[in-house]
């Protein structure tokens, strides 16, 4: 059974449109992050949570907002649609600690058109 | 987080032991060196990681230069399952309770039958 459950697996938007990309864990991991990868790109860190609370973004833009309901509830918000939003995106947990392992979800395969 | 240099690319046969090296010549005292793995439409998954000590697991042996500049992932017996994009990525041991990964391009393995 999947640990990180990312919803939905596809995604086609209009641009200019808003959508919620959704990730839950139940690994009990006080850690959350959102990456992004862009066709043939590396894979490229947006932001990252402890206890429901940002710790580092990446992300230049605005319109992307992350939003924790719960411990381990990580959702992004994409606002305002563009095509180069095109990407899939993971969703990932981690322990406390000084060396644990990150854990990714399937991702959130998004095209905007 | 320092660079590490891998190969864009590599190849094996099946049932070979293949090498795979990471050069990281700038790296700190406190950094660890984390190996994770790709597969087209899937999220990074973990290998293994170290700090000094050579490290062994289920999935492969990490070797790591006396002087750490350098670490090599063998892995026994590849099989079709094996063929991935392989990350050699650093990362700073604080204990922030969170850990950002920044990838690269990774060394893209292909093993044929």
């Amino acid at each position: 059974d999947p640990k990180i459950i990312q919803k939905p697996k596809y995604l086609v938007a209009v641009t200019g449109s808003e959508k919620i990309l959704i990730c839950e864990q139940y690994l009990g991991h006080n850690a959350m992050y959102w990456y992004r990868q862009s066709a043939k790109k590396p894979l490229e860190f947006m932001f990252s949570y402890s206890y429901q609370k940002l710790m580092d973004n990446q992300t230049a833009s605005s319109r992307f907002q992350p939003q924790s309901s719960k411990k381990n509830h990580l959702d992004l918000q994409i606002t305002a649609l563009k095509p180069d939003d095109s990407a899939t995106y993971f969703c990932a947990s981690s322990q406390d600690g000084t060396d644990t392992e990150v854990f990714f979800g399937k991702g959130t395969r998004l095209t905007v058109v | 987080d320092a660079k590490t240099t891998q190969p864009d690319s590599m190849e094996s046969t099946e049932g070979e032991t293949v090498h795979l090296p990471c050069s990281h010549a700038t790296i700190s005292g406190n950094e660890y060196i984390y190996w994770y793995r790709q597969v087209p439409l899937q999220g990074p998954e973990y290998v293994t990681h170290g700090l000094q000590q050579n490290t062994t697991n289920s999935m492969a042996f990490l070797a790591i230069a006396s002087d750490r500049k350098s670490s090599t992932l063998i892995l026994p017996h590849v099989s079709l399952r094996d063929a991935a994009v392989y990350h050699c990525i650093l990362r700073v041991a604080v204990n922030t309770g969170y850990q950002n990964f920044y990838f690269g391009k990774g060394t893209s393995l292909t093993v044929i039958p």
